[in-house]
């Protein structure tokens, strides 16, 4: 039982590159969430998912697409890369409001 | 904007001694409430969570929630220094869709 996978989990790229983050949650979870976390600033929420065909915008959605493929994958995508999305992305996924998270990508723009 | 409140710490305890960590948020709508515990380069995992006033106790931790004043705390007693660590408080948003706010987190450090 994998639980919430994410690739890739290390990346760097050059500002004005695209790049998508992928992830996937074997726990037949409805609702799923990309959150960025940067120094002192705790967890915040770019987008999420509440249910399969749905997406709606969180707190920081600004330069960011997703795309909730099936059930289990939900895919942040960056089109045009900034220096200020240099941050560790959290894929998470739940059914009650616990949220399980994947491991996380490290992404830096340089 | 609803907002989660914590003190960013450090927090230094020395081994034995009990951690309190508190968390205030003004959602006042809001249910249910988490504790994360981070260490560093990982991700966040569940620890606690609390639906009700009052305590609860699960091993070395105690959530404690007191929804009039809409403040939220997380005892660890017996610390040790695995324990030492960032703990996040996470929020239900009122507004459904089970979203978490979180606040920035207290780092922990419990030293021998």
């Amino acid at each position: 039982n994998a639980g919430v996978t994410q690739t890739p989990k290390f990346q760097v790229l050059k500002t004005g590159q695209s790049m998508t983050l992928q992830c996937a949650q074997d726990m037949n979870h409805n609702s799923m969430y990309w959150y960025r976390q940067d120094p002192g600033m705790g967890l915040r929420l770019i987008y999420y998912s509440a249910s399969e065909g749905t997406t709606d915008k969180g707190e920081v959605p600004n330069g960011y697409n997703v795309s909730r493929l099936n059930k289990r994958e939900f895919s942040l995508r960056l089109e045009s890369a900034a220096p200020s999305q240099t941050s560790v992305y959290f894929c998470a996924s739940t059914n009650t409001g616990e949220l399980f998270f994947g491991e996380g990508s490290r992404l830096t723009v340089l | 904007q609803k907002e989660v409140e914590q003190n960013s710490g450090p927090l230094s305890v020395p081994e034995g001694a009990i951690a309190s960590l508190n968390c205030t948020y003004s959602d006042r709508g809001s249910q249910s409430f988490f504790w994360y515990r981070q260490y560093s380069g990982k991700s966040p995992e569940l620890i606690m969570s609390i639906y009700s006033n009052g305590d609860k106790e699960d091993g070395r931790f105690t959530a404690q929630l007191n929804k009039a004043s809409q403040y939220v705390s997380l005892l660890i007693r017996d610390s040790q220094p695995s324990d030492s660590a960032t703990y996040l408080c996470a929020v239900l948003d009122s507004g459904g869709y089970n979203k978490l706010i979180f606040g920035a987190g207290t780092r922990l450090a419990v030293h021998p």
